[in-house]
């Protein structure tokens, strides 16, 4: 597709349930983020995938979020044990990743998760 | 600690004014920093980026400035309309890689 493909683009679930957020970026694109924001705040950064470097996990609030990239391009975020504060719009982001350059991302729609 | 600021207050602005946004970073030395806009239940969206020997950039009614002593950036829309409302938010990067970090977003209201 033309743009970041996120899915699926509204989830419920109960409290302690796992979800997969999927993300497919833009064709070539070698850098991937996973931003969360929550109702009224900022981005707050989780995951960067860059080529086929160690991801940054940095931003992972806890042992229950993981990430894949699978074929350096599709990625899924994993959220086991779901609890009500991780309830959030989970945003996809990819760029092209070339050294020196803008870095610019584009982002996809969202995938709004709500944990009852 | 590493902050980016931007003020959470709304701007309210009549149409046709300036509007100018903030944002202050602390104990960062970014390579560039990037201007966003968000519309509500969107992904943000690309406009600017100015990079750390740049002063000022512009696009059409956008203009960025950059100063790295005062560990800030500026965000002017002239002659705003009513379609620029949104929340508009900065991100910046370490020299180090392209990890972007964003501050928390202002939204602007410009009124008829």
């Amino acid at each position: 597709g033309a743009g970041v493909s996120q899915s699926p683009s509204n989830k419920v679930t109960e409290k302690g349930k796992d979800v997969e957020l999927r993300c497919d970026p833009i064709s070539g694109h070698t850098a991937l983020y996973w931003y969360r924001q929550s109702l009224g705040q900022g981005l707050e950064f989780l995951i960067y995938f860059q080529g086929n470097s160690a991801p940054d996990k940095s931003g992972l609030p806890s042992d229950r979020f993981s990430a894949e990239r699978t074929g350096g391009s599709v990625s899924t975020l994993t959220i086991q044990r779901t609890q009500q504060e991780d309830s959030a719009v989970y945003l996809c982001a990819s760029s092209t990743g070339r050294a020196g350059g803008t870095g610019e991302l584009f982002f996809g729609e969202g995938s709004r998760l709500t944990v009852l | 600690s590493q902050k980016i600021e931007q003020n959470s207050e709304a701007l309210n602005i009549q149409e046709g004014k300036t509007a100018t946004l903030t944002c202050n970073y602390t104990n960062y030395s970014p390579a560039y920093l990037q201007w966003y806009r968000q519309d509500p239940g969107r992904g943000p969206v690309f406009l600017l980026l100015i990079r750390e020997n740049e002063k000022e950039k512009r696009k059409e009614r956008l203009k960025v400035t950059f100063d790295t002593t005062l560990k800030q950036s500026l965000f002017h829309i002239t002659a705003s309309q009513p379609a620029d409302s949104a929340t508009y938010l900065c991100a910046l990067n370490e020299a180090a890689g392209n990890k972007l970090t964003f501050g928390g977003g202002t939204r602007v209201l410009v009124k008829p």
